[in-house]
């Protein structure tokens, strides 16, 4: 079985700038999350996906960071316009259905932001 | 709303003696329970979970974690540490009803160093 891939697997821009990720969870998994771990945390979650719908994004900031998961498949995570404290790894992780069942997770993004 | 609090957030251990990483909850519904670990530059792997099953929870690696109702905690163990088992650790809720269905919470994590 296939997990869940994301690309790319770093990433350095300038503040301001936009950048994008993206993700690809396993075939058939429901749910989709999107989680910001910073160096010494853990991950926080900043938007959860059930198959194309938004399920809780309140920790999303929501006047930089946008996602999107079209056709309850693919998401991609955008955060425009950077900040320094952006800099953080990204991970996406996947689930058959809601709540009982294991979550898998990508080998994340890291973003630095200079 | 739910929360995760892990205590310590460094622990070390000599090779061979027990570990104990210590897991707390708080949650408005019975929730379900996982472990996690994370090796540097790599993503989590579950280690184990409870999800109300039974209460003493064999996971991979030797280790094993106890959900205590009363005490709303989850540690997670293992007899003998190896050096393999050096990394951090995540405890993880995820709630089955309400505003917390599907959401999964982590703690702040730990990490385990294993000495010689």
């Amino acid at each position: 079985e296939a997990g869940v891939a994301q690309s790319p697997r770093y990433k350095i821009i300038e503040k301001r700038q936009s950048v994008a990720f993206w993700c690809n969870p396993i075939s058939g998994h429901a749910t989709l999350y999107w989680y910001q771990q910073i160096l010494g945390q853990g991950p926080k979650l900043l938007i959860q996906f059930q198959n194309n719908g938004v399920v809780d994004d309140s920790q999303l900031p929501k006047d930089r960071f946008s996602a999107e998961r079209l056709k309850g498949v693919d998401s991609t995570l955008k955060i425009q316009p950077a900040k320094l404290e952006d800099s953080a790894v990204y991970l996406c992780a996947s689930r058959e259905r809601g709540f009982d069942t294991e979550a898998f997770f990508g080998q994340g993004t890291r973003l630095t932001v200079v | 709303a739910q929360s995760v609090t892990q205590l310590g957030s460094h622990v070390s251990v000599s090779e061979g003696a027990l570990v104990l990483l210590r897991c707390n909850y708080s949650s408005s519904v019975p929730p379900y329970l996982f472990w996690y670990v994370q090796y540097p530059n790599q993503g989590l792997q579950l280690l184990l979970k409870y999800t109300s099953a039974a209460t003493l929870v064999k996971g991979i690696n030797g280790f094993e974690a106890e959900f205590k109702k009363s005490e709303t905690s989850f540690h997670l163990t293992k007899p003998s540490a190896h050096m393999s088992d050096a990394a951090e650790y995540f405890c993880a809720c995820s709630g089955a009803g309400g505003t917390s269905y599907g959401k999964l919470t982590f703690g702040q994590g730990t990490i385990l160093t294993v000495h010689p």
